[in-house]
């Protein structure tokens, strides 16, 4: 079975720019999260979908970025314009509990945006 | 001020060492506490998680929550080289779905 699959792995971009990430969760997975580690910080939370709605968007950091999942399936996670303090490794998680239990989070290997 | 405090590290061991791994947090309302491993490059993935007080033993790794202290621990016994990565722990409520980290431990442990 294919794990949680991240794209592009890497990208390279100009301040100001618009960078679209893209996440492919398990298979039957309903909860699909957004993270973002920021260099020598933790991961943090950005928002968490059930199927296509936003369950929470509370880490979002502004309106800058825009997160979607068309038809429950994969999401895309959108930043427009790109700002240098934006660079950081983009984690996506899927999961197939939410709250009964841990919900143990399958993460993928991470989209890395370096904004210069 | 963070609501979850992970023991920075990096720490290095010899082959064989108990490793222990420690985080506090000022939360308490949570009640799921997470270690995740996490290799260079790759995302982290779980080790185990725990519910509530107490200890979980799973192989090698023993993880213990004390809610009184608000502080949690990984031990790792024997530890081997395919040990060394970055240890992350992570918490959450009951009902919720995010998890709030640590900063992660790097771990190193020599043959």
């Amino acid at each position: 079975e294919a794990g949680v699959t991240q794209f592009p792995s890497h990208s390279v971009i100009e301040k100001g720019q618009t960078v679209t990430l893209r996440c492919d969760p398990i298979s039957g997975h309903d909860n699909l999260y957004w993270y973002r580690r920021v260099m020598g910080k933790e991961i943090k939370f950005l928002l968490h979908f059930v199927k296509e709605s936003k369950q929470d968007e509370s880490g979002m950091p502004n309106n800058r970025f825009l997160a979607e999942r068309t038809g429950g399936t994969y999401s895309t996670l959108k930043v427009q314009p790109a700002e240098l303090e934006d660079s950081g490794v983009y984690f996506c998680a899927s999961s197939q509990a939410f709250g009964l239990g841990a919900g143990e989070l399958f993460f993928g290997e991470g989209s890395r945006l370096t904004v210069l | 001020q963070k609501e979850v405090e992970q023991d920075p590290g990096p720490l290095s061991v010899p082959e064989g060492a108990i490793v222990s791994l420690n985080c506090t947090y000022s939360n308490s309302a949570f009640q799921y506490f997470m270690w995740y491993r996490q290799y260079s490059r790759k995302g982290p993935e779980l080790l185990m998680y725990t519910y509530s007080s107490g200890n979980k033993e799973d192989g090698r790794f023993t993880a213990q929550v004390d809610k009184s202290s608000k502080y949690i621990s990984l031990f790792i016994r024997d530890s081997q080289p395919s040990d060394s990565a970055t240890y992350l722990c992570a918490m959450k409520r009951t009902n919720a779905g995010k998890s709030t980290f640590g900063d992660g431990t790097t771990l190193t442990v020599k043959p």
